[in-house]
C-alpha cells in the first residue's frame, strides 16, 4: 500500500523559509505524483503543488508560484516542499500525498503532516 | 480553477440513518474519452490526515465499508454513508483532479444526532 512518513514540526518567524521532507516507502517511488496539500487550523485543503520524481517535474498552485518549491530525490525516496517568505497566513498542517502516475489521480496515501507555526 | 461546493456545511443524523452530501463542481469534471468522472471523496478526523474514500466518483477505495457509497457524473455528485456510525463523526471532503491546480470543496462536518 505504501507509507510517506513526514518531517517533524517546525516554528519559524516571519520572512523566513521552511523545508518539509516526505519519505515513501512501498511501492515504486518514480511511478506516483507527490503533491503537498496544506490546511490552516480550522481550515479546509488547499493543494499546493506537486512533482512527478521520474521526469523532475513539478506543478505549482498560481497562488503559490515563486514562493514554493517541490524537490525530489529518487535516491532517497523523498520528496522535499520549501516554502519562502513565511507570513503568520502561512501557519498550517502540511501535508504531502501521492496519486498514481502523472497526477491524474485521487491521493491515496497520505503523510501524517507536518505543523508549521510562523510567529515572531 | 475548478470550484467545489460542497452542501451542507454540517449535518446531524442519527445512528444507523442515512446522511447524504453533495457537491457540485464548477465546470464537468467527466472526460468523455473514458467516461471516467474525476472526483474524490476523503474523510478526516481530527488530529488525522485526510482519508481516501472514493475515487472516480462511485470505486470505494481498498478497506472502506460498503455502507459507504458515491454517486453522481459531470458536475453533480453525492456521497451516501447508508446507516451511520459512530466511527464515521469525520469531515468529509470532495476533490476533483480532472484539471490542475487540483481543487478541494470546503467540507462538511458530520455529527450525531
Amino acid at each position: 500500500q505504501g507509507q510517506l512518513v513526514q518531517s517533524g514540526a517546525e516554528v519559524k518567524e516571519p520572512g523566513s523559509s521552511v523545508k518539509v521532507s516526505c519519505k515513501a516507502s512501498g511501492g515504486t517511488f518514480s511511478s506516483y505524483t507527490l503533491n503537498w496539500v496544506r490546511q490552516a487550523p480550522g481550515q479546509g485543503l488547499e493543494w499546493m503543488g506537486g512533482i512527478i520524481p521520474i521526469v523532475l517535474t513539478a506543478n505549482y498552485a498560481l497562488k503559490f508560484q515563486g514562493r514554493v518549491t517541490i524537490t525530489a530525490d529518487e535516491s532517497t525516496s523523498t520528496a522535499y516542499m520549501e516554502l519562502r517568505s513565511l507570513s503568520s497566513e502561512d501557519t498550517a498542517v502540511y501535508y504531502c500525498a501521492r496519486a498514481q502516475g502523472g497526477g491524474f489521480d485521487a491521493f491515496d496515501v497520505w503523510g501524517q503532516g507536518t505543523m508549521v507555526t510562523v510567529s515572531s | 480553477d475548478i470550484v467545489m461546493a460542497q452542501s451542507p456545511d454540517s449535518l446531524t443524523v442519527s445512528l444507523g440513518e442515512r446522511a447524504t452530501i453533495t457537491c457540485k463542481s464548477s465546470q464537468s469534471v467527466l472526460y468523455s474519452s473514458n467516461n471516467r468522472n474525476y472526483l474524490a471523496w476523503y474523510q478526516q478526523k481530527p488530529g488525522q490526515p485526510p482519508k481516501l474514500l472514493i475515487y472516480w466518483a462511485s470505486t470505494r477505495d481498498s478497506g472502506v465499508p460498503d455502507r459507504f457509497s458515491g454517486s453522481g457524473s459531470g458536475t453533480d455528485f453525492t456521497l451516501t454513508i447508508s446507516s451511520l456510525q459512530a466511527d464515521d463523526v469525520a469531515i468529509y471532503y470532495c476533490q476533483q483532479y480532472y484539471s490542475s491546480p487540483w481543487t478541494f470543496g470546503q467540507g462538511t462536518k458530520v455529527a450525531i444526532k
